[in-house]
């Protein structure tokens, strides 16, 4: 089983909608969660940042996590068609070396169309 | 401001030859990432430097990876006798401190031939 799981997609939807992107992972020692947003060719660029269970807004981003049910969300609202793009989901927990590596998703690939 | 420098952004070379890559990280972020991206894997964690501490290079996948960071700042990747498998994205973060947001350069594109 993989330490973080996540829906590598396509996932193709109107301009407008409601986008729910989701990950699941299996090691309780995660602390941190954050959500990448990778256009091609680019850099993975953070979007959210959070470290406890609950929801946290920026803008049309919500994140979401549930420490009990390893799981964590990140919805889109009013979805545009610059949202196109590769989203990754990254955690990491303190290591015995003193690093605090990010896990990733393997990414979920969105088309939002016009 | 500026934000994570990496280069060469691209890079063909024969298999066999050693390459080099360069990450400049954001001024003043005492935490320096290489991760690795490819196809088949996804992004996987390399090394990883915090201030004069030694590195972290548990996500190196053999020793014919190397990497350096001097003066606390520029860090350079080196990958000898390159095989085909090394062919992947090398993405460089840097973060203020351990355990704060990780920020990416735009990688460096390696194809071995």
């Amino acid at each position: 089983q993989k330490e973080v799981e996540q829906d590598p997609g396509p996932l193709s939807v109107p301009e407008g909608a409601i986008v729910s992107l989701n990950c699941t992972y299996s090691n309780s020692a995660f602390q941190y969660f954050m959500w990448y947003r990778q256009y091609s060719r680019k850099g993975p660029e953070l979007l959210m940042y959070t470290y406890s269970s609950g929801n946290k807004e920026d803008g049309r981003f919500t994140a979401q996590v549930d420490k009990s049910s390893k799981y964590i969300s990140l919805f889109i609202r009013d979805s545009q068609p610059s949202d196109s793009a590769t989203y990754l989901c990254a955690m990491s927990a303190y290591s015995g070396a003193g690093s605090y590596q990010l896990t990733f998703g393997k990414g979920t690939k969105l088309s939002v169309i016009p | 401001g500026a934000g994570v420098s990496q280069s060469p952004s691209n890079k063909v070379t024969e298999k066999g030859k050693d390459v080099e890559l360069r990450c400049d990280p954001i001024s003043g972020h005492t935490a320096l990432y290489w991760y690795r991206q490819s196809l088949g894997q996804g992004l996987e964690f390399l090394i990883y430097f915090q201030g004069n501490s030694a590195p972290d290079k548990s996500g190196l996948p053999s020793d014919r990876f190397s990497a350096e960071r001097t003066g606390g700042s520029v860090s350079t990747l080196t990958i000898q006798r390159t095989q085909q498998e090394d062919s992947a994205v090398y993405l460089c973060a840097s973060s203020p401190d351990k355990g704060q947001p990780q920020h990416f350069g735009d990688g460096t594109r390696l194809s071995i031939l």
